[in-house]
Order: C-alpha cells, then sequence, then structure tokens
C-alpha cells in the first residue's frame, strides 16, 4: 500500500532536549511538508521540500530544523530552541509539476515535552 | 492569501444533506478552494477543490459563487464517520512553487442519529 508513515504516533521527552520526528512516503512525491498543530487550531507550515536536498521556511520555522537527504525521507527535529514544542505534528507530501495537486497527510505525531 | 471564514460547528442528521459554508471575499482571479476534513487526531482528508465551477466526486460536491466570493461544501448523504472537522481552504502559492494550504480552525461537523 502507498502511503506515509509518521513514528512514533506518541512521543514524550524531557525539557532541553532535541527530538527527531521520523516521516516516510512511498508515493514517489517530490514535494514534502511538516505542519504543526495546537488544541482547537488550524495547521500552521513549519518546513516544506520541493526536492531532494533543497528545503525551505515556513510559517513557523524557528526552533525546528530538517533533511532532506532522501526523497522518500524527510525527518523534523525538534530542538531545545522550541519554546512550546509540546503538539501534533503532521507529515504531508504531494507530486510536483502542478500546481493543483491535493497533499496527502501522515496519521501525525504527537509530542509532549514534560 | 486570501482568508476563510467558517462557522465554528454545525450539526446535521444521519441521512441528511450537511451544507458547509465557507466565505472567501478576497479571494483572487486564479486562487483554487480547496476542502480537506480532519477527523479527530488524525491527518487531515483531501475532499474536494475548485475555481469556479461547481465540481462533485464520490466525496462531496463544491458549490462556489458566480463572484467566487463563497462557496459550499455538500455531504449528500452525511452519516456518522462523517463527523470531522471541515477546512476551507483559499490555495497560496510556496516561494519555489507548490501549493500552499493555510489551515484555520474549520468547521465541526457533527452527524448525529
Amino acid at each position: 500500500d502507498g502511503g506515509i508513515t509518521q513514528s512514533p504516533k506518541y512521543l514524550f521527552r524531557k525539557e532541553g532536549q532535541n527530538v527527531t520526528l521520523s516521516c516516510e512516503q512511498n508515493l514517489n512525491h517530490d514535494a514534502m511538508y511538516w505542519y504543526r498543530q495546537d488544541p482547537g487550531q488550524g495547521l500552521r507550515l513549519i518546513y516544506y521540500s520541493q526536492i531532494v536536498n533543497d528545503f525551505q521556511k515556513g510559517d513557523i520555522a524557528e526552533g525546528y530544523s530538517v533533511s532532506r537527504e532522501k526523497k522518500e525521507s524527510f525527518p523534523l527535529t525538534v530542538t531545545s530552541a522550541q519554546k512550546n514544542p509540546t503538539a501534533f505534528y503532521l507529515c504531508a507530501s504531494s507530486p510536483r509539476g502542478s500546481s493543483y495537486n491535493e497533499q496527502f497527510f501522515g496519521p501525525g505525531t504527537r509530542l509532549t515535552v514534560l | 492569501d486570501a482568508k476563510t471564514t467558517q462557522p465554528p460547528s454545525m450539526d446535521c442528521a444521519e441521512g441528511r444533506a450537511a451544507n458547509l459554508p465557507c466565505n472567501h471575499s478576497t479571494i483572487s482571479g486564479n486562487e483554487y478552494v480547496y476542502w480537506y476534513r480532519q477527523i479527530h487526531s488524525q491527518g487531515p482528508q483531501y475532499i474536494i477543490h475548485g475555481l469556479k465551477n461547481n465540481e462533485t466526486n464520490e466525496m462531496a460536491s463544491l458549490i462556489i459563487t458566480e463572484d467566487r466570493k463563497s462557496s459550499t461544501l455538500i455531504l449528500p448523504h452525511a452519516t456518522l464517520r462523517d463527523t470531522a472537522v471541515y477546512y476551507c481552504i483559499v490555495r497560496g502559492i510556496l516561494t519555489g512553487g507548490g501549493n500552499k494550504l493555510t489551515f484555520g480552525t474549520g468547521t465541526q461537523l457533527k452527524v448525529e442519529l
């Protein structure tokens, strides 16, 4: 089955620790995205990547870092510089080339920083 | 990016049509309207999108007014599994190309027996 996987589903970390969230897709999509969602709120774009070895900051990139060494993988690191890291994190991917493509979302990782 | 306005919540009886409104009065001529939904604690799911013509697929219909300042998502026969938050989004463009989807707070649709 083609799709996007995020692991783990729930993640707990102590304050001050960096943590890396995994996102893998086997849809052969060029573009990948990371969003953050807080309770009762919509999604906000953290980082996106249109192609391997390239990525751009979204609306709330401070305190986060990403890499895109492989087409199918787009890991997100939540650093200790992120002031409020507890949130629901969603990864998405889409084909590139057309401006009107839908984004496919993974199941999300709920991060809790204690 | 054009901003959208949606009612925070709506109720619908199972089997009836659910009509979810969205205002996007600042939309520009080449901006598409997208609808996604998010079932609790899951990733959003694409439903439908359109530019100016009405659109229909296996999930829903999208009615866009002639002046494109508002639209309505129609779920023709709502079921309990349609209970979710529905997001109306006017697509923006990311630096370097690609869609920018700005998710507001959406409409919480509750389908009841």
